[in-house]
Protein backbone atom coordinates (compact mmCIF):
# COMPACT_ATOMS: atom_id res chain seq x y z
CA UNK A 1 0.00 0.00 0.00
CA UNK A 2 0.86 3.58 -0.24
CA UNK A 3 2.86 5.21 2.54
CA UNK A 4 2.73 9.24 3.63
CA UNK A 5 5.19 10.28 6.26
CA UNK A 6 4.77 13.02 8.23
CA UNK A 7 7.26 14.66 10.61
CA UNK A 8 5.38 14.55 13.81
CA UNK A 9 5.84 17.78 15.14
CA UNK A 10 7.00 21.57 13.63
CA UNK A 11 7.80 24.27 15.37
CA UNK A 12 7.26 28.03 14.66
CA UNK A 13 7.06 31.74 15.74
CA UNK A 14 3.96 33.84 15.34
CA UNK A 15 4.48 35.89 12.27
CA UNK A 16 7.44 33.68 10.67
CA UNK A 17 6.56 30.95 8.34
CA UNK A 18 5.89 27.04 9.07
CA UNK A 19 6.31 24.50 6.34
CA UNK A 20 4.86 20.76 6.98
CA UNK A 21 6.06 17.78 4.44
CA UNK A 22 4.60 15.08 3.41
CA UNK A 23 6.71 12.23 1.84
CA UNK A 24 5.53 9.60 -0.49
CA UNK A 25 6.96 7.64 -3.55
CA UNK A 26 6.66 9.86 -6.79
CA UNK A 27 4.23 11.91 -4.73
CA UNK A 28 4.42 15.03 -7.18
CA UNK A 29 2.60 12.70 -9.86
CA UNK A 30 -0.43 12.67 -7.37
CA UNK A 31 -2.65 15.23 -6.47
CA UNK A 32 -2.41 16.18 -2.19
CA UNK A 33 -4.92 17.47 0.11
CA UNK A 34 -3.97 19.24 3.60
CA UNK A 35 -6.53 18.97 6.65
CA UNK A 36 -5.98 20.99 9.59
CA UNK A 37 -7.56 19.62 12.87
CA UNK A 38 -7.96 21.42 16.34
CA UNK A 39 -8.86 19.70 19.61
CA UNK A 40 -12.09 18.30 19.69
CA UNK A 41 -12.93 19.29 16.08
CA UNK A 42 -13.49 17.71 12.46
CA UNK A 43 -10.77 17.93 10.00
CA UNK A 44 -11.19 20.70 8.06
CA UNK A 45 -10.18 20.91 4.60
CA UNK A 46 -7.32 23.99 3.74
CA UNK A 47 -5.68 23.17 0.64
CA UNK A 48 -7.27 20.62 -2.28
CA UNK A 49 -5.56 19.64 -5.50
CA UNK A 50 -1.84 20.51 -4.52
CA UNK A 51 -2.48 24.26 -4.43
CA UNK A 52 -6.28 25.24 -4.51
CA UNK A 53 -7.77 26.88 -1.52
CA UNK A 54 -11.33 26.71 -0.54
CA UNK A 55 -13.53 29.37 0.26
CA UNK A 56 -12.65 30.92 3.90
CA UNK A 57 -9.29 29.72 3.71
CA UNK A 58 -6.36 32.20 4.75
CA UNK A 59 -4.08 33.10 1.80
CA UNK A 60 -1.50 32.32 4.12
CA UNK A 61 -1.93 28.69 3.77
CA UNK A 62 -0.15 27.32 0.39
CA UNK A 63 0.60 24.25 -1.24
CA UNK A 64 3.34 22.63 -3.43
CA UNK A 65 4.02 19.23 -4.25
CA UNK A 66 7.07 17.94 -6.71
CA UNK A 67 8.89 14.81 -6.44
CA UNK A 68 9.08 13.12 -3.79
CA UNK A 69 7.69 15.73 -1.18
CA UNK A 70 4.28 17.82 -1.36
CA UNK A 71 4.51 20.79 1.15
CA UNK A 72 1.79 23.06 3.26
CA UNK A 73 3.23 25.96 3.91
CA UNK A 74 2.18 28.98 6.40
CA UNK A 75 2.90 32.46 6.41
CA UNK A 76 3.03 34.45 9.07
CA UNK A 77 1.94 31.84 11.83
CA UNK A 78 -0.53 32.75 13.97
CA UNK A 79 -1.62 31.18 17.31
CA UNK A 80 -5.00 30.08 15.98
CA UNK A 81 -2.76 27.78 13.52
CA UNK A 82 -1.80 25.34 16.32
CA UNK A 83 -3.40 22.51 15.02
CA UNK A 84 -2.95 18.78 13.54
CA UNK A 85 -2.11 18.93 10.18
CA UNK A 86 -2.79 15.93 7.48
CA UNK A 87 -1.83 15.01 4.13
CA UNK A 88 -3.96 12.99 1.90
CA UNK A 89 -3.89 11.53 -1.77
CA UNK A 90 -6.11 8.80 -3.43
CA UNK A 91 -4.46 5.85 -4.04
CA UNK A 92 -5.36 4.85 -7.68
CA UNK A 93 -4.28 1.22 -7.31
CA UNK A 94 -6.75 -0.06 -4.18
CA UNK A 95 -8.97 3.21 -5.03
CA UNK A 96 -8.49 4.32 -1.59
CA UNK A 97 -7.93 7.41 0.02
CA UNK A 98 -4.61 7.13 2.00
CA UNK A 99 -3.85 9.57 5.22
CA UNK A 100 -0.46 10.47 6.51
CA UNK A 101 0.25 10.14 10.12
CA UNK A 102 -0.05 13.89 11.11
CA UNK A 103 2.19 16.55 12.27
CA UNK A 104 1.83 18.78 15.32
CA UNK A 105 2.18 22.64 14.64
CA UNK A 106 2.93 24.45 17.65
CA UNK A 107 3.53 28.04 17.50
CA UNK A 108 5.78 29.31 20.10
CA UNK B 1 -22.86 25.11 2.76
CA UNK B 2 -22.78 21.10 3.41
CA UNK B 3 -23.73 20.24 7.05
CA UNK B 4 -23.55 16.48 8.40
CA UNK B 5 -25.22 15.52 11.72
CA UNK B 6 -24.03 12.88 13.03
CA UNK B 7 -26.17 10.19 15.52
CA UNK B 8 -26.17 6.99 17.41
CA UNK B 9 -24.85 5.34 20.50
CA UNK B 10 -21.51 6.04 22.37
CA UNK B 11 -20.90 2.67 23.38
CA UNK B 12 -21.30 -0.53 21.69
CA UNK B 13 -20.98 -4.34 23.14
CA UNK B 14 -18.28 -6.80 21.83
CA UNK B 15 -19.84 -8.65 19.11
CA UNK B 16 -22.18 -6.38 18.87
CA UNK B 17 -23.33 -3.85 15.73
CA UNK B 18 -21.98 -0.53 15.57
CA UNK B 19 -24.57 2.00 13.94
CA UNK B 20 -24.34 5.18 13.27
CA UNK B 21 -26.33 8.32 10.63
CA UNK B 22 -25.18 10.91 9.18
CA UNK B 23 -27.86 13.15 8.16
CA UNK B 24 -27.36 15.74 4.86
CA UNK B 25 -28.26 19.21 4.92
CA UNK B 26 -27.42 21.59 1.90
CA UNK B 27 -26.74 18.70 -0.20
CA UNK B 28 -28.27 15.52 -1.41
CA UNK B 29 -27.59 12.27 -0.73
CA UNK B 30 -28.50 11.05 -4.59
CA UNK B 31 -25.86 13.73 -5.80
CA UNK B 32 -24.24 12.63 -9.23
CA UNK B 33 -20.95 14.34 -7.98
CA UNK B 34 -20.22 13.50 -4.40
CA UNK B 35 -19.87 10.84 -2.67
CA UNK B 36 -20.51 10.44 0.96
CA UNK B 37 -18.04 7.91 3.35
CA UNK B 38 -17.21 7.39 7.15
CA UNK B 39 -13.59 7.51 8.38
CA UNK B 40 -12.54 6.97 11.44
CA UNK B 41 -9.67 8.01 13.92
CA UNK B 42 -7.47 6.95 16.94
CA UNK B 43 -3.97 6.74 18.41
CA UNK B 44 -3.03 3.24 17.21
CA UNK B 45 -4.24 3.79 13.45
CA UNK B 46 -4.53 7.81 12.85
CA UNK B 47 -7.06 8.53 10.10
CA UNK B 48 -8.83 5.73 8.52
CA UNK B 49 -11.12 5.59 5.58
CA UNK B 50 -14.18 3.09 6.13
CA UNK B 51 -16.10 3.00 2.81
CA UNK B 52 -18.58 5.42 0.59
CA UNK B 53 -21.77 5.47 -0.99
CA UNK B 54 -22.36 7.03 -3.85
CA UNK B 55 -25.35 7.39 -6.88
CA UNK B 56 -24.49 7.80 -10.43
CA UNK B 57 -27.26 6.88 -12.02
CA UNK B 58 -27.06 3.87 -9.93
CA UNK B 59 -26.22 3.15 -6.60
CA UNK B 60 -22.46 1.92 -5.54
CA UNK B 61 -19.98 1.05 -2.09
CA UNK B 62 -16.88 0.84 -1.90
CA UNK B 63 -15.04 -0.50 1.69
CA UNK B 64 -11.51 -0.42 2.86
CA UNK B 65 -9.89 -3.81 2.87
CA UNK B 66 -9.66 -4.03 6.41
CA UNK B 67 -13.49 -4.07 7.58
CA UNK B 68 -14.79 -5.40 4.06
CA UNK B 69 -15.88 -8.22 5.81
CA UNK B 70 -17.77 -6.58 8.48
CA UNK B 71 -18.99 -2.72 6.74
CA UNK B 72 -22.43 -1.45 4.95
CA UNK B 73 -22.62 2.12 4.28
CA UNK B 74 -26.10 2.81 2.69
CA UNK B 75 -27.92 5.51 1.78
CA UNK B 76 -31.36 6.68 2.97
CA UNK B 77 -33.12 9.10 -0.09
CA UNK B 78 -36.61 9.32 2.01
CA UNK B 79 -34.54 11.27 4.73
CA UNK B 80 -31.65 12.37 2.93
CA UNK B 81 -28.78 10.52 5.08
CA UNK B 82 -26.62 7.66 4.60
CA UNK B 83 -25.64 5.03 7.61
CA UNK B 84 -22.65 3.09 8.93
CA UNK B 85 -23.28 -0.53 10.10
CA UNK B 86 -19.59 -2.26 11.40
CA UNK B 87 -20.55 -6.20 12.89
CA UNK B 88 -18.54 -8.30 15.25
CA UNK B 89 -16.99 -5.27 16.20
CA UNK B 90 -13.71 -5.53 18.90
CA UNK B 91 -12.13 -3.01 21.48
CA UNK B 92 -10.07 -2.32 18.38
CA UNK B 93 -12.96 -0.79 16.75
CA UNK B 94 -12.71 2.02 19.19
CA UNK B 95 -12.47 5.26 17.96
CA UNK B 96 -13.96 8.95 17.14
CA UNK B 97 -15.76 7.69 13.64
CA UNK B 98 -16.58 10.83 10.99
CA UNK B 99 -19.21 10.92 7.86
CA UNK B 100 -17.75 13.23 5.25
CA UNK B 101 -18.76 13.91 1.72
CA UNK B 102 -16.18 13.21 -1.21
CA UNK B 103 -15.64 15.34 -3.63
CA UNK B 104 -12.95 15.08 -6.88
CA UNK B 105 -12.88 17.12 -10.17
CA UNK B 106 -10.60 14.51 -12.18
CA UNK B 107 -7.89 11.63 -10.83
CA UNK B 108 -7.95 13.15 -7.17
CA UNK B 109 -10.25 12.79 -4.29
CA UNK B 110 -11.04 14.84 -1.15
CA UNK B 111 -13.28 15.58 1.65
CA UNK B 112 -14.75 18.57 2.30
CA UNK B 113 -17.55 18.60 4.91
CA UNK B 114 -17.52 16.44 7.90
CA UNK B 115 -20.01 16.04 10.83
CA UNK B 116 -18.98 16.45 14.29
CA UNK B 117 -17.75 13.19 15.09
CA UNK B 118 -18.94 10.53 17.28
CA UNK B 119 -16.60 9.00 19.69
CA UNK B 120 -17.39 5.21 20.10
CA UNK B 121 -16.12 2.43 22.53
CA UNK B 122 -16.57 -1.34 22.51
CA UNK B 123 -16.27 -1.81 25.68
CA UNK B 124 -18.83 -4.68 27.39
Amino acid sequence: SYVLTQPPSVSEAPGKTARITCGGSNIGGKSVHWYQQKPGQAPVLVIYYDTDRPSGIPERFSGSNSGNTATLTISRVEAGDEADYYCQVWHSSSDHPVFGGGTKLSVL
Amino acid sequence: QVQLQQSGPGLVKPSQTLSLTCAIFGDSVSSKSAAWNWLRQSPSRGLEWLGRTYYRSKWYNDYAISVKSRINVNPDTSKNQFSLHLNSVTPEDTAIYYCARGDSSGSSYYFNSWGQGTLVTVSS
